[in-house]
């Protein structure tokens, strides 16, 4: 994998369900990989920032995994609410490199 | 509250006419960014500076100028916008490179 690629492009929710999604990244020479929450018309906003294999991060309802050795990581949120409609974005760093996007997940949870 | 603000928050240029971004923060963060982020794609980083040393990505095309007269101030500069360079500019801030990095809301910007 060379770019960083999220799936889906876009998903929608049911209120109350839970969901996951994916963003894989170049494995080789891997130095960190950031999650960011972009809501309609505000700053997109950190959520984690995971280095290490293995890694599990929790904000609220919102949780995430990383593997460094097959590079790919798994957003997830816990009985989705209509707040948590936004935009996810990854992004992955390799070492001495820049902070290379993916192009988003657009979560829309209908109540 | 400490933040990244971005002026104006849209912005309609013409076609040919020189137009200026701007960026501010009261993070006192050492390093300025900023995006190009076309409809459903990925933010595309044009160029940053590190304090006041500028890095601009090999790719960016030479239209766009970025100036840093002090740490809170980033400004971008289109020269000679065409239909092509109208997106979403995003400015963000880290304490270093590869570092969280803290956003502002965005510029739309529209070639008219």
């Amino acid at each position: 994998i060379l770019n960083v690629e999220q799936s889906p492009q876009s998903l929608h929710v049911q209120e109350g369900d839970s969901t996951n999604f994916t963003c894989s990244f170049p494995s080789s020479n891997f130095y960190a990989l950031h999650w960011y929450r972009w809501e309609t018309a505000k700053s997109p906003e950190a959520l984690f920032v995971m280095t290490l294999n293995g890694d599990e991060k929790k904000k609220g309802r919102i949780s995430a995994t990383l593997n460094t050795k097959e590079g790919y990581s798994y957003l997830y949120i816990k009985g989705s609410q209509p707040e948590d409609s936004a935009t996810y974005l990854c992004a992955s760093k390799a070492a001495g490199n820049k902070l290379t996007f993916g192009g988003g997940t657009r979560v829309l949870v209908k109540p | 509250d400490a933040m990244v603000i971005q002026n104006p928050r849209y912005q309609v240029t013409q076609f040919g006419k020189p137009v200026t971004l701007s960026c501010s923060q009261t993070l006192n963060h050492n390093v300025m960014y900023w995006y190009q982020q076309k409809s459903s794609q990925a933010p595309k980083l044009l160029f940053h500076y590190y304090d006041k040393d500028f890095n601009n990505e090999a790719d960016t095309p030479d239209n766009f100028q970025s100036r840093r007269p002090n740490t809170s101030f980033c400004f971008l500069d289109i020269r000679s916008p065409g239909l092509g360079d109208a997106a979403m500019y995003l400015c963000a801030t880290s304490t270093g490179t590869g570092y969280e990095q803290y956003f502002g809301p965005g510029t739309r910007l529209t070639v008219t």
